[in-house]
């Protein structure tokens, strides 16, 4: 079974900018979530989607944003790049409906913003 | 408050030896699942071992066993014959019922380093 797959997986951007990061999830997993990974503020819990509704949200500005489409893949959005959303984006996906359900993550997209 | 405290910073274990990784947690929830998850340098986090709350056995996968003291809120990692590919970081995380199925609450991590 293929694993958790993220694109692309380095990225360089300057401040302003907007991005786009793609998340496709194991086959047959429902639920998609994203985190952010800083050395200063380490795993941060961004938001979750469960056949394409948001279920949960983490602290985060408006800025960050995301969706899910049927087929489960899931796209997450961060407008008006500032210097401090340099950072590891890493999906997980789960089947979602079980409350022993394992989380897997992907590779990762390192962005790295100018 | 914290609520995934990994105190070690970092760890050094010989090639064979058994290493013990802490994390104690904090919760009020009754229903609450506890993973380890191990990042190499790649970036890839990659899920080791889980344990429920109401689980009567402590969990075991491979070399990896989960040390679950419930009374005392800990949940530690014990690798048995460690391994050079074992060096990573290690992160302790909590998923509490409350907070929804998905959302995982992370230590800041210990970072292994296994020695030939």
């Amino acid at each position: 079974k293929a694993g958790v797959t993220q694109t692309p997986r380095y990225l360089i951007k300057t401040r302003g900018q907007q991005v786009t990061l793609s998340c496709s999830p194991i086959s047959g997993h429902r639920s998609v979530s994203w985190y952010q990974q800083t050395p200063g503020q380490g795993l941060q819990f961004l938001f979750e989607y469960f056949s394409e509704t948001q279920r949960n949200k983490g602290n985060f500005p408006g800025r960050f944003s995301g969706r899910q489409f049927s087929n489960s893949r899931s796209e997450m959005n961060v407008s008006t790049l500032e210097l401090g959303d340099s950072a590891l984006y890493l999906c997980a996906s789960l089947r979602g409906d079980q409350s022993t359900d394992t989380q897997y993550f992907g590779p990762g997209t390192r962005l790295t913003v100018l | 408050a914290q609520k995934i405290t990994q105190t070690q910073p970092g760890m050094f274990v010989q090639e064979k030896e058994a290493v013990t990784l802490d994390c104690t947690y904090d919760t009020s929830d009754p229903s609450y699942g506890l993973f380890w998850y191990k990042q190499p340098s790649s970036g890839e986090m990659i899920f080791l071992i889980y344990q429920g709350s109401y689980d009567q056995q402590n969990a075991t996968e491979g070399r990896y066993s989960l040390n679950f003291q419930k009374a005392r809120k800990s949940a530690n990692l014990v690798i048995s014959a460690s391994q050079l590919g074992d060096s990573a970081m290690y992160f302790c995380a909590m998923r509490e019922r409350n907070t929804g199925f998905q959302k995982l609450v992370f230590g800041t991590g210990t970072r292994l380093l296994v020695s030939p």
